[in-house]
């Protein structure tokens, strides 16, 4: 079966700093990747998407950053963290094929704070 | 493009009373239609969909939903809620051969004893 994994799990970073969340699948091959922010009490931003290793859709202009450096293997950086970067990250998976359902898959999350 | 619209931010309602919750999407196109939910401090997992077919879909947990394409809307309901399912609920709509899903803003539901 498949599997997502995100860590950490929580982060406590200060302002300026660099950051990297790394997200992998198991049990898939060349899956659709995704990365969601989570503002408190707010719905799901969609930060950037991945349809193949090297390949990176940004949705939203920021100082984040996404890399696909293998085909289940998802990471978000940045070089110099603000406070508005704090919230929840999440990453999903989809396949989308002959026999795509177009549902998506999550992972855990990692809770970012930005002091 | 897509969009998804939930009614309500927050549901309260007392255990073991039916609870529904509205969704409504804009569209051009045929849309597949998902229900999620999120307890707190995890992810998201899929609650039902609707790809085609009959209209009324039943999930996990007892919930359901049902597609009204002349309204647009997508409503779930469960007809007895329970202390557990206290969680955010969110709509989402994809359309084929799209990589993106659309999400709603999500709708608090409060279970109370």
């Amino acid at each position: 079966s498949q599997t997502i994994h995100q860590w950490p799990a929580t982060l406590v970073q200060p302002v300026g700093s660099p950051l990297s969340l790394e997200c992998t699948v198991e049990g898939t091959s060349n899956p659709n990747l995704y990365w969601y922010r989570q503002a408190a009490g707010r719905g799901l931003q969609l930060l950037f998407y991945s349809v193949g290793i090297g390949q990176i859709s940004s949705e939203v202009p920021q100082n984040l950053s996404a890399s696909r450096p293998q085909d289940r293997q998802f990471i978000l950086s940045s070089k110099k963290l603000l406070l508005s970067d704090s919230g929840f990250y999440l990453c999903a998976w989809s396949v989308i094929g002959t026999h795509t359902t177009y549902e998506q898959y999550f992972g855990p999350g990692t809770r970012l704070t930005v002091t | 493009a897509q969009s998804v619209t939930q009614l309500d931010s927050q549901v309260p309602v007392f255990e073991e009373a039916p609870v529904e919750l509205r969704c409504n999407y804009s569209s051009s196109v045929s849309v597949y239609l998902f229900w999620y939910v999120q307890y707190p401090n995890q992810g998201l997992q899929l609650l039902l969909k609707y790809l085609s077919g009959s209209t009324l879909v039943k999930g996990i947990n007892g919930f359901e939903a049902e597609f009204n394409k002349s309204q647009t809307s997508f409503h779930l309901r469960k007809p007895s809620v329970h202390i557990s399912d206290t969680a955010e609920y969110f709509c989402a709509v994809s359309v084929a051969g799209g990589f993106k899903t659309i999400f709603g803003a999500g709708t608090r539901l409060f279970v109370k004893a």
